[in-house]
C-alpha cells in the first residue's frame, strides 16, 4: 500500500489546456514536496507546501496543501510541451526519510 | 551553492559481476544521504540513507551496499550483480533547515545501470 497516492497515473493533453494532478493520503504530513522529472534525470525540486490550505503560484503552476495537510493538488494552466514529465509528490516520513508517490506522467502534445 | 554529482552515468554489466556507484555533494557539510532505485517511470524506492560518516541504515532487504567514507561521498555497492538490479540509482542529499517540516531533498543527475 502505498503512502501517497497520486492521480491520475498518465496524462497525455493538447498545449494551452488547464489540468490538475492530486497527491493524496490517509496521514497528515508536515509538509509535501512537488518534483518534476524529465526522461533519464534527476527529480527537480518545485515546490515546498507547509501550512495547510496554502497555495503557491510559480508562473502559470499552482500548488495547494489540502486544510488537513493530507493531500494536495497542482495545477497547470495553458500547458506547454516543455511542462512534459512525471510529476512526483513527497513528503517527510519518520523524521530522516521521505516517501514519494508513484507519479503522474504528463504528455503534453504540440 | 551546493551541487550534487553521479558517476558513472550509464553502466552496463553482466550478471554476477560487482557494482560500484559513487555520489559527491559539495557546498555543504554533514548533509543526509539517500540512495534511490527507480523503476521505469516510477517513483522512487529508498535503498539506504545516511545520517553521517560510517552511519548507514538499510530500508530494503536486496544484495546491495551502502557506505560512506567521508562526509560528502556516499557509495553504492554490490558484490554480485542480478538482474532485478538494473534501474535508475538516484542519489540524493537533504538540506535541513532546523524546521522538519520544511526539510527537502535535492537529486543528482542518476545512474541509470542495466545488468545483462
Amino acid at each position: 500500500t502505498q503512502l501517497l497516492e497520486q492521480s491520475p497515473q498518465f496524462l497525455s493533453i493538447q498545449e494551452g489546456e488547464n489540468l490538475t494532478v492530486y497527491c493524496n493520503s490517509s496521514s497528515v504530513f508536515s509538509s509535501l514536496q512537488w518534483y518534476r522529472q524529465e526522461p533519464g534525470e534527476g527529480p527537480v525540486l518545485l515546490v515546498t507546501v507547509v501550512t495547510g490550505g496554502e497555495v503557491k503560484k510559480l508562473k502559470r503552476l499552482t500548488f495547494q496543501f489540502g486544510d488537513a495537510r493530507k493531500d494536495s493538488s497542482l495545477h497547470i494552466t495553458a500547458a506547454q510541451p516543455g511542462d512534459t514529465g512525471l510529476y512526483l509528490c513527497a513528503g517527510p516520513f519518520y523524521g530522516q526519510n521521505f516517501v514519494f508517490g508513484p507519479g503522474t506522467r504528463l504528455s503534453v502534445l504540440p | 551553492s551546493q551541487t550534487i554529482h553521479q558517476w558513472p552515468a550509464t553502466l552496463v554489466q553482466p550478471v554476477g559481476s560487482p557494482l560500484s556507484l559513487e555520489c559527491t555533494v559539495e557546498g555543504t557539510s554533514n548533509p543526509n544521504l539517500y540512495w534511490y532505485r527507480q523503476a521505469a517511470g516510477r517513483g522512487l524506492q529508498l535503498l539506504f540513507y545516511s545520517v553521517g560518516i560510517g552511519q548507514i541504515s538499510s530500508e530494503v532487504p536486496q544484495n546491495l551496499s551502502a557506505s560512506r567514507p567521508q562526509d560528502r561521498q556516499f557509495i553504492l555497492s554490490s558484490k554480485k550483480l542480478l538482474l532485478s538490479d538494473s534501474g535508475f540509482y538516484l542519489c540524493a542529499w537533504r538540506q535541513e533547515r532546523g524546521i522538519a517540516s520544511t526539510d527537502t531533498q535535492y537529486f543528482g543527475p542518476g545512474t541509470r545501470l542495466t545488468v545483462l
